[in-house]
């Protein structure tokens, strides 16, 4: 299986700063690689898709990069609504894994 | 816009088998090629793909849950459903359905259901 390593772990940062979360995958992937957003006691939401295509009505604060074996996800200015816990997941073969994720808050 | 929802069980005995369905409404389960798939995250824990089923009926699962899972389609009613056997209190978590678009994006999630395995 291809392993996916994020981080950091946990992150705080503030109101209209810019957020930085790499995603390390365990052997090259392309441009396999999506990223996600989970509020809590909610169901995730895909925020890019194959590493740098925005999914439609998604901010365009949110950016993604990277191919191979590394990956990077942006906010550029954070606001309050994007505190939750971000994921990143390969999709260049089966089983897809995600990474363990990365807990932001303000 | 297509809704997805998960139902069945809350609770299940170990040793039993969870049974779970995600009905499709907003389109048809049928239409566009897509993969359906349940994902499970333990509470406070990260996400883990379980397995997939297209509406020709092929299915992918994955190797981690050995052999228990089973994926099925009833397209008569825009739904598929989910059956792991022989659970443990491992296997207590929030189930969600997911279509798979693109290369491998789940563009579509259900709200998630939380199964909790105990006597």
């Amino acid at each position: 299986d291809i392993q996916m390593t994020q981080s950091p772990s946990s992150l705080s940062a503030s109101v209209g700063d810019r957020v930085t979360i790499t995603c390390q995958a365990s052997q090259d992937i392309s441009n396999h690689l999506n990223w996600y957003q989970q509020r809590p006691g909610e169901a995730p939401k895909l925020l890019i898709y194959d590493a740098s295509n925005l999914e439609t009505g998604v901010p365009s604060r949110f950016s993604g990069s990277g191919s191979g074996t590394d990956f990077t996800f942006s906010i550029s200015s954070l606001q309050p609504e994007d505190i939750a816990t971000y994921y990143c997941q390969h999709c260049e073969n089966l089983p897809y894994t995600f990474g363990q994720g990365t807990k932001l808050d303000i | 816009q297509v809704q997805l929802q998960e139902s069945g069980p809350g609770l299940v005995k170990p040793s039993q088998t969870l049974s779970l369905t995600c009905t499709v409404s907003g389109g048809s389960i049928s239409n566009g090629g897509y993969f359906w798939n349940w994902v499970r995250q333990p509470a406070g824990k990260g996400l883990e793909w379980i397995g997939r089923i297209y509406t020709g009926g092929t299915t992918n699962y994955n190797p981690s849950l050995k052999g228990r899972v089973t994926i099925s389609v009833d397209t008569s009613k825009n739904q598929f459903s989910l059956r792991l056997t022989s659970v443990t209190a491992a296997d207590t978590a929030v189930y969600y359905c997911a279509r798979k678009a693109g290369r491998g994006q789940f563009d579509n999630w259900g709200q998630g259901a939380l199964v909790t395995v105990s006597s």
